[in-house]
């Protein structure tokens, strides 16, 4: 049973558009959301972060939107650019939970064209 | 870079064999994890270990078993390697924050 599920699985959009990738949970024990960004032949690294008593966060051009009564929060990337490409993967934890141990939905590929 | 080394970055090896895949770190963190990375998938939990001689099993967890003998190095043993577990293995920590960070990956090949 996948717990968190992210869709598209893969996303072209234009240089200077808008990127949205979406997920949804299930266990509502979850309180922490991050999301985060691989670039070929690397380790996933930490893009932004969200906690469920905020409803959007802000870091630059990334946006995270959750809605905690849908179950669901989204990342916005505005203004993308070709370097956004790569494969972003929301994922979920319990922060209070020993070892906070994350649950990542199954990743977006993103590919920003010129 | 969280001062994480993972060892071997890459590894060819035949079925049935044994496999142990190194992750090194140099901050003292008390969690350490290996996920494993398999296409749609996302990243799962294999174990995770929150320290010295502590470990505990993740999501999937069959066919693996970890040891952590000192606390910068965490180790995950494939016993009889199986091509189910051609995957890329990926090492991680708990820093400060709560925030989890890799390490750069170990492909495994299995044929």
């Amino acid at each position: 049973q996948q717990q968190v599920k992210q869709s598209p699985q893969s996303l072209i959009v234009q240089k200077g558009g808008i990127s949205i990738i979406n997920c949804a949970y299930e266990n509502t024990a979850f309180d922490y959301f991050p999301w985060y960004q691989q670039f070929p032949g690397k380790g996933p690294a930490l893009l932004i972060a969200i906690r469920p008593d905020v409803s959007e966060k802000k870091e630059g051009r990334f946006t995270i939107s959750f809605n905690k009564s849908a179950k669901q929060f989204s990342l916005h990337i505005m203004d993308s650019q070709p370097g956004d490409s790569a494969t972003y993967f929301c994922a979920a934890s319990m922060m209070n939970n020993a070892g906070n141990m994350l649950t990542f939905g199954g990743g977006t590929r993103l590919m920003v064209k010129p | 870079d969280a001062g994480i080394t993972q060892s071997p970055r890459h590894k060819v090896t035949e079925t049935g064999t044994p496999v142990t895949l190194r992750c090194h770190q140099t901050e003292n963190h008390r969690y350490m994890y290996w996920y494993r990375q398999d296409p749609g998938h996302g990243l799962r939990l294999i174990h995770y270990s929150y320290g010295v001689k502590d470990t505990d099993k993740g999501e999937v967890s069959d066919g693996y078993s970890v040891s952590r003998s000192k606390t910068e190095d965490f180790l995950l043993t494939l016993e009889s390697a199986t091509s189910s577990q051609t995957s890329v293995y990926f090492c991680a920590i708990r820093g400060p924050g709560n925030t989890i960070y890799f390490g750069e990956g170990s492909w495994l090949t299995v044929v």
